[in-house]
């Protein structure tokens, strides 16, 4: 089964960037499309973004993007999220979710976009 | 961007109750339709993939139905451990998009 890790969250000033990174283990992680979803606090789950097997693919919410970019290490097992021109609204606990369907979902973690 | 809705928004239910909650696309998304339960502090996890497919953990008095625009979450029996927000989600066009989310008091 696919254990999911989520790190790199913290607080940014507004304007300001972040990387998220997602390393996977327990399956052939090269299988599996990709997620980002977020979770503003107290709000519902959004999708953030996704990415193909071989990363040739990638898809991103209208909000997001020009300012984040997913991509992938299938060699390294690990899933990425370069954040930039952060806003206030984008702070959340980020989520790498693996599979077309989200199947397998990390614990988190809090990016705060605050001054 | 296909809209999700999702009803009850809330609902309170007793051990043993059984447990219908209603998920609506606003155009045809086929099978590409998934519930996931979240508990309080607690990442999502994926309950069931295409309409009807359980996740390995999940129990059987869990099931999904549905076609098209309309699926249905059901809890046959209801359990202390279900308290939960579930959301639905669909994956066949983008953006995907989530419901708003359903949450179970016991």
């Amino acid at each position: 089964e696919m254990q999911l890790v989520e790190s790199g969250g913290g607080l940014v000033q507004p304007g300001g960037s972040l990387r998220l990174s997602c390393e996977v283990s327990g399956i052939i992680f090269s299988d599996y499309w990709m997620n980002w979803v977020r979770q503003a606090p107290g709000k519902g789950l959004e999708w953030v973004a996704n990415i193909r097997q071989d990363g040739s693919e990638k898809s991103y919410l209208d909000s997001v993007k020009g300012r984040f970019t997913i991509s992938r290490d299938n060699a390294k097992n690990s899933l990425y999220l370069q954040m930039s021109s952060l806003r206030a609204e984008d702070t959340a606990v980020y989520y790498c979710a693996g599979g077309l369907g989200a199947d397998y979902w990390g614990p988190g973690t809090l990016v705060t976009v605050s001054p | 961007d296909i809209q999700m809705t999702q009803s009850p928004s809330s609902l309170s239910a007793s051990v043993g109750d059984r447990v219908t909650i209603t998920c609506r696309a606003s155009q045809d998304i086929g099978l590409y339709l998934a519930w996931f339960q979240q508990k309080p502090g607690k990442a999502p996890r994926s309950l069931i993939s295409t309409v009807r497919n359980l996740q390995g953990w999940v129990p059987s008095r869990f099931s999904g139905s549905g076609s098209g625009t309309e699926f249905t979450l059901t809890i046959s029996s209801l359990q202390s451990e279900d308290y939960a927000t579930y959301y639905c989600q669909q994956y066949l066009n983008y953006p995907f998009t989530f419901g708003p989310g359903t949450k179970v008091d016991i």
